[in-house]
């Protein structure tokens, strides 16, 4: 198993460009989240997905959308990247409520 | 609406010394509780988890936490550090229950970074 992987690792984009980050499970996992991580504010979620077709917003969705077509994708589109986007971005899936939430190695995004 | 506050955010010690890490949290409704920790440049892992039972917990890594429902508590411990245990730790919480929009939220604090000096 490859566990929850990500691309890319690292993103430098100029404000105004979108493009999209890149999550994907192979652990046949119903729940896939978005999280950003700035610090001192530890993580906040941004979206997440119970299930292949089904999703809803988190606590900082407005800038970014998602979808999902598969259970194994879960990707983040970010529509027109602004300087407040500069985080860095994890993925994560679980099977369930009380299961344990598998991470990705996390995308470092600056935007300038 | 549920909240995580991790009440140090940094916390020093020396090497074989015992170490707390702080978590308190609020919620309307019964949650599960979890501890990550995550070393430089790597994304998050699982400590250990309380979803129901016996109130303490043990973990990965010699750490163990105690629910206290009465003080909404969940602080962290461990009771001789190493210098491989320098990382950040985050305290989180997701409520058991589906339906509605906090169907499969994880709430974080905000990290508690522990530093091990020799």
């Amino acid at each position: 198993n490859a566990g929850v992987t990500q691309t890319p690792k690292f993103q430098v984009l100029k404000t105004g460009q979108s493009m999209t980050l890149q999550c994907a499970q192979d652990m046949n996992h119903e729940y896939m989240s978005w999280y950003r991580q700035d610090p001192g504010m530890g993580l906040r979620l941004i979206h997440y997905s119970v299930g292949a077709g089904i999703t809803d917003q988190g606590e900082v969705p407005n800038g970014y959308n998602v979808s999902r077509s598969t259970t194994e994708d879960f990707p983040l589109r970010l529509l027109s990247a602004a300087p407040s986007q500069t985080s860095v971005y994890f993925c994560a899936s679980s099977r369930g409520l009380a299961g344990s939430q598998y991470f990705g190695p996390g995308t470092r995004l600056t935007v300038t | 609406a549920q909240s995580v506050t991790q009440l140090d955010s940094q916390v020093p010690v020396f090497e074989e010394a015992p170490v707390e890490l702080r978590c308190n949290y609020s919620s309307s409704v019964s949650v599960y509780l979890f501890w990550y920790v995550q070393y430089p440049n790597q994304g998050l892992q699982l400590l250990l988890k309380y979803l129901s039972g016996s109130t303490l917990v043990k973990g990965i890594n010699g750490f163990e936490a105690e629910f206290n429902k009465s003080q909404t508590s969940f602080h962290l411990r461990k009771p001789s550090v190493h210098i491989s245990d320098t990382a950040e730790y985050f305290c989180a919480v997701r409520p058991p229950n589906a339906g509605g929009t906090s169907y499969g939220k994880l709430t974080f604090g905000q990290g508690t970074i522990l530093t091990v000096h020799p």
